[in-house]
């Protein structure tokens, strides 16, 4: 089955800077990723998600890329403000397959 | 459009015991999956309902099972508690079979 690994596992970046989280995964036949931010109390909230069929998506401070070749997809937020601190996960699936979680960035942005 | 609805919220139950969770997802999503989040194991996939058939299932004992009803409405329940089962559970509700949006879940403490 899928197999995600997830790293790092925290990360503390300075309020402005960028983060980058990076993932991979095992099965060659996924297809879907999305990107998922947990706050405490809260369940994980879908942030972006990317298809393989596109290597790179973008919405305002936060992309995606995909790199189907390797296996691994990697999140990245720009100008990070201390309301992007929380949990985030990947996550990778393939058709009619439960989905596989990371196992979570801890992002400290510090003001 | 309201978001998945999950009850009760908080559950302190006693070893040996059973529960039952609840799971309203979106309007008009017909699939549901359910998640255990702990610290140490992640988010792991329980099982996933679609018009209500099992359709895919993860690697947990019998003593958890599910059901859908016809409002696609969902339970998990879990039989003869264990301390290790003290999680916090998500659902999530997805209209196609990938982007899924999760509840808040309910944490569930076992003493």
């Amino acid at each position: 089955g899928e197999n995600v690994e997830q790293h790092p596992s925290t990360l503390s970046v300075q309020e402005g800077d960028s983060a980058v989280i990076k993932c991979t995964y095992s099965d060659s036949a996924s297809n879907y990723f999305p990107w998922y931010k947990q706050e405490l109390g809260k369940g994980p909230q879908l942030i972006i998600d990317i298809r393989s069929n596109v290597g790179e998506k973008k919405d305002q401070r936060i992309a995606v890329t995909l790199n189907k070749t390797a296996k691994h997809f990697s999140l990245h937020i720009t100008e990070t403000q201390p309301e992007d601190s929380a949990v985030y996960f990947c996550a990778a699936s393939s058709n009619n397959n439960d989905m596989r979680f990371g196992a979570g960035t801890r992002l400290t942005v510090k003001p | 459009k309201a978001g998945v609805t999950q009850t009760p919220r908080y559950l302190i139950k006693t070893r040996g015991q059973q529960v039952t969770l609840s799971c309203s997802p979106i309007s008009g999503h017909r699939s549901v999956s359910w998640y255990q989040q702990t610290p140490g194991q992640g988010l792991q996939f329980l099982f996933e309902y679609f018009s209500e058939t099992q359709r895919n299932k993860g690697n947990f004992p019998g003593r958890f099972s599910g059901r859908q009803f016809s409002n696609s409405r969902s339970e998990m329940n879990v039989s003869t508690l264990e301390l290790g089962d003290s999680a916090l559970y998500l659902c999530a509700s997805s209209f196609s079979q990938e982007t899924q949006y999760f509840g808040p879940g309910t944490r569930l403490l076992v003493l």
